[in-house]
């Protein structure tokens, strides 16, 4: 089975500073690679995802995620936070052999990150 | 966008009792919904796997008898907690597939006393 893992699990910053949260997952095979935000009190909504291609991601809001293939990673960057980042990150993946029904995602544990004013 | 609804946002119920979840697409069809849980501070789990017109696949360790799943058109989902302890307090999310995406619905926060 394959794991998704958030090294990062509370992340403090100062508006306008630089944000990388890590992702890495076990699976050897192709995947795709999501990340998903939660606001406080609300669903989770897609960031950005990559299923093929330029491996440099940019999703909603200013954020870009890097695939590296050999290091098994898909880091979240942002270059300038705001305090209105401040969620919950969570890194999923899912195999693309989908077996059983439909596109299962496995989910990482989660980074909660607090951005100050 | 793909729009997921889930009713109720929130329940209180009494050990013993079951309590019914929906989950609908409201401007798509999903052949594939997934039923999630999240305990606080913590990651989803993915508790089953709800395909239209057929039984859903649940995830190792999670109880069929217990949370009972039915997918009966293509917006439509279901779960419900039958049974009902206080263990089973938590935040229930579902979602619905379309191609390789899912669109998460906002949860329900069950609560047993």
């Amino acid at each position: 089975a394959q794991s998704v893992s958030q090294h990062n699990h509370h992340v403090i910053l100062s508006e306008a500073a630089s944000l990388e949260l890590g992702c890495n997952y076990s699976y050897g095979g192709t995947v795709n690679l999501f990340w998903y935000v939660q606001y406080p009190g609300q669903h989770l909504q897609l960031l950005l995802k990559y299923f093929s291609g330029d491996p440099l991601v940019k999703g909603i809001k200013g954020f870009e995620a890097e695939f590296i293939k050999s290091k098994f990673s898909f880091n979240l960057r942002k270059p300038s936070v705001q305090w209105s980042d401040t969620a919950e990150y969570f890194c999923a993946v899912n195999d693309k052999v989908v077996t059983g029904g439909g596109n299962k995602l496995t989910f990482g544990t989660g980074t909660q990150l607090k951005v100050e004013l | 966008g793909a729009v997921v609804s889930q009713h109720p946002s929130r329940v209180i119920c009494k050990s013993g009792t079951s309590v019914k979840i929906e989950c609908r697409s409201l401007d798509f069809q999903a052949t594939t919904m997934f039923w999630y849980r999240q305990f606080p501070k913590q990651s989803l789990m993915l508790m089953a796997t709800s395909n239209e017109g057929s039984k859903a696949t649940y995830e190792q360790g999670v109880e069929k008898d217990k949370f009972l799943i039915n997918h009966a058109s293509l917006t439509l989902s279901t779960l419900t907690v039958t049974s009902a302890h206080p263990e089973d307090s938590s935040f229930y999310i579902c979602s619905a597939s379309a191609i390789h995406e899912q669109y998460f619905g906002p949860g329900t926060r069950l609560t047993v006393t």
